[in-house]
This record gives structure tokens, C-alpha cells and sequence, in this order.
């Protein structure tokens, strides 16, 4: 059982925006940084949002990252077909000394 | 550009001992950390751990107990080992650099997963 708690699923139609949320515990999420990490099938995870909103060089706008409290959210907005994929997110939980994931959400674009 | 490749067995059996290697280019492995990270088939990403530019290691506790993770810096390579194999421990195995540090802009602090092997599955059976 993940630390942090994802929607095992969401969806949304082309060009449509959906969020995918991940919420954790205050002795996990209050205090960390939450990155998101996408899984397109068949590929290892690549890392979309780092520190709750921060986007690495070559990752679209219309991913963004937000957290407010113990609950961290990811937008995706202008959804597309090749945005189908698993999102995952995660933290360095200091209690636990570790890296903890969300149980990930699979996005289907409809 | 930094390039991370698994490899090993990919069939192990019960009670022996699973190993695989994570060779590294395009950086040394006397930087940054190196983790490992699986993901059983159809299931989530779980972390096992990484070793340090030091060598100090830290391990998930699921896994504390059994797993060794080791670094060649002759060969730019770092591995992992995890005893007393069980059907539980058949995933997709993941090596990744993670990288820590600070903005220069405005000081905040990140740390996260920024390169990632392709993955090898390992499957554990007789």
C-alpha cells in the first residue's frame, strides 16, 4: 500500500484539461517536495514535474504541478493523444528515510 | 547526454541470488546517487535504493534485509544484489541517477529522478 494515495484511473477527451491528484499524510506530504514522473507504455518513467511545480528543460507547458497542504496535484491541459500514458508521483519521505511513489494513475484519452 | 543500461539474468530462481548491473555513460558514478527502482508486471514503481558518490548506501526497508548495492568505479558501473529471491521480487528492474541540489535563481531545493536504464525484466521462478 503506497504512502501516497493516486485515482487509479482519470481520462478526458482531446484538447480537454484533467488534474490527477496525490495525497499523502501530513508526516509525508506536508513538508516534501513532490515530484511526477509519465509512463508510456512499454518505456521507463520520465520525469514531467519536479519540486511540486517546477518543469525540467524539453517538458510541454501544459503540464503543471501544484501542492497545497498534503495534497499535490498534476494539470494537463490540451490533452493529446500521446499524453495516454501511466503518472506517477512521488517524495523523499524523511520519516520513512526512503523514496515513497504513488500508486500511479492510468490516463486515457478518449 | 547521460545513458544508463541494465544487465543480467533475466530468470532467477527461488532462493538464489538476483544481480544486475547498471552501467553508466555520459557521467561517473562519483557523482549524483544511483539508485534502483522496480516495478512488478502491472503494478506501481517501488523504490529499492540507491548508492552514494561516497559510497554510502540506503535501502527501502521491504527490501533492508537481502539487498546489496555496489559500485565499480573502474568500470563506471553500479549493481545491485537481492538474496533469498521469491516470486515477489519478478519486476521490471529500473537503474536512475537522482540529482539534488538547489535553484540558482531562488534557492529552492530539488531532488528527483532524472535518468532512467530501459528496464530489465527479471522473473523469478523454477
Amino acid at each position: 500500500q503506497s504512502v501516497l494515495t493516486q485515482p487509479p484511473s482519470a481520462s478526458g477527451t482531446p484538447g480537454q484539461r484533467v488534474t490527477i491528484s496525490c495525497s499523502g499524510s501530513s508526516s509525508s506530504l506536508g513538508r516534501i517536495n513532490v515530484n511526477w514522473y509519465q509512463q508510456s507504455p512499454g518505456t521507463a518513467p520520465k520525469v514531467l514535474i519536479y519540486t511540486n511545480n517546477r518543469r525540467p528543460s524539453g517538458v510541454p507547458g501544459r503540464f503543471s504541478g501544484s501542492k497545497s497542504g498534503t495534497s499535490a496535484s498534476l494539470a494537463i491541459s490540451g490533452l493529446q493523444s500521446e499524453d495516454e500514458a501511466d503518472y506517477y508521483c512521488a517524495a523523499w519521505d524523511d520519516s520513512l528515510n526512503g523514496w515513497v511513489f504513488g500508486g500511479g494513475t492510468k490516463l486515457t484519452v478518449l | 547526454q547521460v545513458q544508463l543500461q541494465e544487465s543480467g539474468p533475466g530468470l532467477v530462481k527461488p532462493s538464489e541470488t538476483l544481480s544486475l548491473t547498471c552501467a553508466v555513460s555520459g557521467d561517473s558514478v562519483n557523482n549524483h546517487k544511483w539508485n534502483w527502482i522496480r516495478q512488478p508486471p502491472g503494478k506501481g514503481l517501488e523504490w529499492i535504493g540507491y548508492i552514494d558518490y561516497s559510497g554510502s548506501t540506503n535501502y527501502s526497508p521491504s527490501v533492508k534485509s537481502r539487498a546489496t548495492i555496489s559500485v565499480d568505479t573502474s568500470k563506471n558501473q553500479f549493481s545491485l544484489k537481492l538474496s533469498s529471491a521469491t516470486a515477489a521480487d519478478t519486476a521490471v528492474y529500473y537503474c536512475a541517477r537522482s540529482i539534488e541540489g538547489w535553484e540558482l535563481y531562488d534557492s529552492t531545493g530539488f531532488y528527483y529522478f532524472d535518468y532512467w536504464g530501459q528496464g530489465t525484466l527479471v522473473t523469478v521462478s523454477s
